[in-house]
């Protein structure tokens, strides 16, 4: 079955730092895949798509990175604040279905 | 308003009744998905509408849980006789279906949190 890994501990970093999360799956081939960031108390919200063909997607402080070779997904976060501290979701659209699947998240916190 | 919007916001039942929980999309989109999410987890789906039409309930965990989108705007997902382990927090989303860039990108509603004692 489709299997999506993310590191279930925590990642603690320095503000100004770069925060880097993985996503790896197993048993899929997605046209794309998506990374969301979630608050406590509160639904996620989208951040970046990258799809197959391409190789790295940027936006402002962000970047993601998808091989499907290593089936892993990198999301980066630049010059880190502590306002980025929260969970931060990767997920792959299921086979042949609209719904997507959700990877377990990894909560960042960035430290002032 | 412009966003997605979810009521109750929190939800305690007794161990056997029922619930409803309802969803407001985004006006105008298409696509409407219910997840579950558990303490420490990502959400789960259980279930997708296109309009009106239910094209995708393999999430549903039992027959115990039903959902309709009635009019293809507000949908309502309903528990039957409630289970401790339906505890959770459940999550509706809409998806506009014609953005190419963004394929299937979901706007999430805040959720509500279903507490079965």
């Amino acid at each position: 079955s489709q299997k999506i890994e993310q590191n279930s501990e925590a990642l603690n970093i320095q503000e100004g730092k770069t925060a880097t999360l993985t996503c790896n799956y197993t048993n899929y081939s997605p046209a794309y895949l998506q990374w969301y960031r979630q608050d406590p108390g509160r639904g996620p919200v989208f951040l970046l798509l990258i799809r197959e063909n391409e190789k790295e997607k940027r936006k402002e402080r962000l970047k993601v990175t998808f091989d499907t070779t290593l089936k892993q997904s990198l999301f980066h976060i630049t010059a880190s604040q502590p306002a980025d501290s929260a969970t931060y979701l990767c997920a792959l659209p299921r086979k042949g279905r609209r719904a997507l699947t959700f990877g377990s998240g990894t909560r960042l916190q960035v430290q002032p | 308003g412009a966003g997605v919007s979810q009521s109750p916001r929190y939800k305690v039942a007794k161990r056997g009744q029922d619930v409803a929980l309802r969803c407001d999309p985004i006006s105008g989109h298409v696509s409407l998905f219910w997840y579950q999410q558990a303490l420490g987890q990502g959400p789960e789906f259980l279930t997708y509408f296109q309009n009106e039409a239910q094209l995708d309930k393999s999430g549903l965990p039992s027959d115990r849980f039903f959902a309709e989108r009635p009019e293809g705007s507000v949908s309502t997902l309903k528990i039957q006789r409630t289970q401790q382990e339906d505890s959770a927090v459940y999550l509706c989303a809409s998806s506009a279906d014609r953005v190419v860039e963004r394929p299937n990108e979901q706007f999430f509603g805040p959720g509500t949190r279903l507490t079965v004692l």
